[in-house]
């Protein structure tokens, strides 16, 4: 299938703990993104790379590292986890140029 | 600035329009976007519009662009009961060459059948 495709799905941890989501497109797109969504459904942009360069990053805690190893991969690791962190994270990927973005399923992370 | 602001909810009965509306305060938007979240799923691209245009129809779905009142809305004729789920709008500010997106807070449409 063609996609895009981030693991897990949910993410369960304690405040203070060090994790990992990881996301992958199989779209040919140059461009990924990473998306915080919140309790109230607000979706905003964190970090953006293309063809491996960060090319956005918006105002996101230093404890929030995006890596992208190749351009069909971009991972988010999050260090010291805070319960401010508990939200839905969508990867996404485009075309640079295009109009069109395509995100993955979302991972639930709840922080304890 | 890169507000969107929309409605939080909208309940239609099955086979009335459903009309979901939306505002933005970023007079130089290019393109103007749908995007549609059924439940634990991520967000699907419906249907964009290019801030030249004052409407655009895709089947089921009409979106209406008033440049003047920054006001975009989506029609979804015939709605049904899979038609139920949270609707974003969200702008593409002119210039990005990024592809950076400015989202609503989405508007949850609740069809009864």
């Amino acid at each position: 299938d063609t996609a895009v495709s981030q693991t897990p799905k949910y993410l369960v941890t304690q405040m203070g703990n060090d994790k990992s989501i990881k996301c992958e497109q199989n779209l040919g797109h140059d461009t990924m993104y990473w998306y915080k969504q919140d309790s109230k459904k607000f979706l905003k942009i964190m970090f953006s790379y293309n063809n491996k360069e960060l090319i956005i990053n918006e105002t996101v805690p230093n404890r929030f590292s995006p890596k992208s190893p190749d351009k069909a991969h971009l991972n988010l690791h999050i260090n010291s986890l805070e319960l401010g962190d508990s939200a839905v994270y969508f990867c996404a990927s485009s075309h640079l140029a295009s109009n069109e973005q395509f995100f993955g399923p979302g991972t639930r992370l709840t922080v304890l | 600035g890169e507000d969107v602001e929309q409605s939080l909810f909208l309940s239609v009965r099955e086979g009335d329009s459903s009309v979901i509306n939306c505002t933005y305060t970023d007079s130089s938007s290019t393109y103007l976007y749908w995007y549609k979240q059924e439940p634990g799923a991520g967000l699907q691209l419906l249907t964009y519009i290019f801030s030249n245009m004052d409407m655009k129809q895709d089947q089921r779905l009409t979106v209406l662009l008033n440049k003047k009142d920054k006001h975009l809305s989506l029609r979804i004729a015939d709605t049904q009961t899979g038609d139920s789920a949270i609707y974003f709008c969200a702008e593409r500010e002119r210039g990005s060459t990024l592809g950076r997106l400015y989202f609503g807070r989405g508007t949850q449409l609740t069809v009864w059948p």
